[in-house]
């Protein structure tokens, strides 16, 4: 059975970067079938896909996001790991991990519980 | 402002069917067959109920189906319980290798 697990800060600054890993078990992040992404909710909100990153493959963000954000595996740990830089309050979500097949459509089978992030002084 | 349009609210009587519809583009929901649907309780991650606009995952119930016609797409619950009442967002993928969400549909049961 695939398990996500995100972890990170709870707590960031206004204007500084927000760095967040995803730990998988089950699976491997090496595998060149499955994409690993990301996707946001602010409070009380909707879905927004942040972006999805496959092993020895393209990494692919979501347009109005992708000046400030970066996805990286590593394979080493079985993680994969999300930062966006300059953040401000309207950054402040939940933030899960997800696996997508590959040819899928960005498909998102298994998901993490999710992690807090406020964005505040 | 979500990209694909869903209804904000839809409700329904135990037993009853509900449809939820999800407006798209000719550039997501109209090019391909990649449409999810994901139910998300209060609290919980979104879990998985339809993909490629008409499969079930395992496990999931059989009252659960979707459909599309032209760019938009269908979830269909029959026989509603209560324990259906939760949020539905639905998902496509577009001609820009880019995945987009509906804003999502609150479901109550009566």
């Amino acid at each position: 059975q695939v398990q996500l697990q995100e972890s990170g800060p709870g707590l960031v600054k206004p204007s500084e970067t927000l760095s967040l890993t995803c730990t998988v078990s089950g699976g491997s992040t090496s595998s060149d079938g499955y994409f690993w992404g990301w996707i946001r909710q602010p409070p009380g909100k909707g879905l927004e896909w942040i972006g999805s990153s496959r092993y020895s493959a393209n990494t692919y963000y979501n347009p109005s996001l992708k000046s400030r954000v970066t996805i990286s595996l590593d394979t080493s740990k079985n993680q994969f790991s999300l930062k966006l830089s300059s953040v401000t309050a309207a950054d402040t979500a939940v933030f899960y991990c997800a696996r997508s097949p590959r040819s899928s459509g960005y498909r998102l089978e298994y998901w993490g519980q999710g992690i807090l992030v406020t964005v505040s002084p | 402002q979500s990209v694909l349009t869903q209804p904000a609210s839809v409700s329904g009587s135990p037993g009853q069917s509900i449809t939820i519809s999800c407006s798209g583009t000719s550039s997501d929901v109209g090019s391909y067959n990649f449409v999810s649907w994901y139910q998300q309780h209060p609290g919980k991650a979104p879990k998985l109920m339809i993909y490629e606009v008409t499969n079930r995952p395992s496990g999931v119930s059989n009252r659960f189906s979707g459909s599309k016609s032209g760019n938009t797409a269908s979830l269909t619950i029959s026989g509603l319980q209560a324990e259906d009442e939760a949020h539905y967002y639905c998902s496509s993928y577009t001609t820009s290798t880019t995945l987009v969400f509906g804003g999502g549909t609150k479901l109550t049961v009566l």
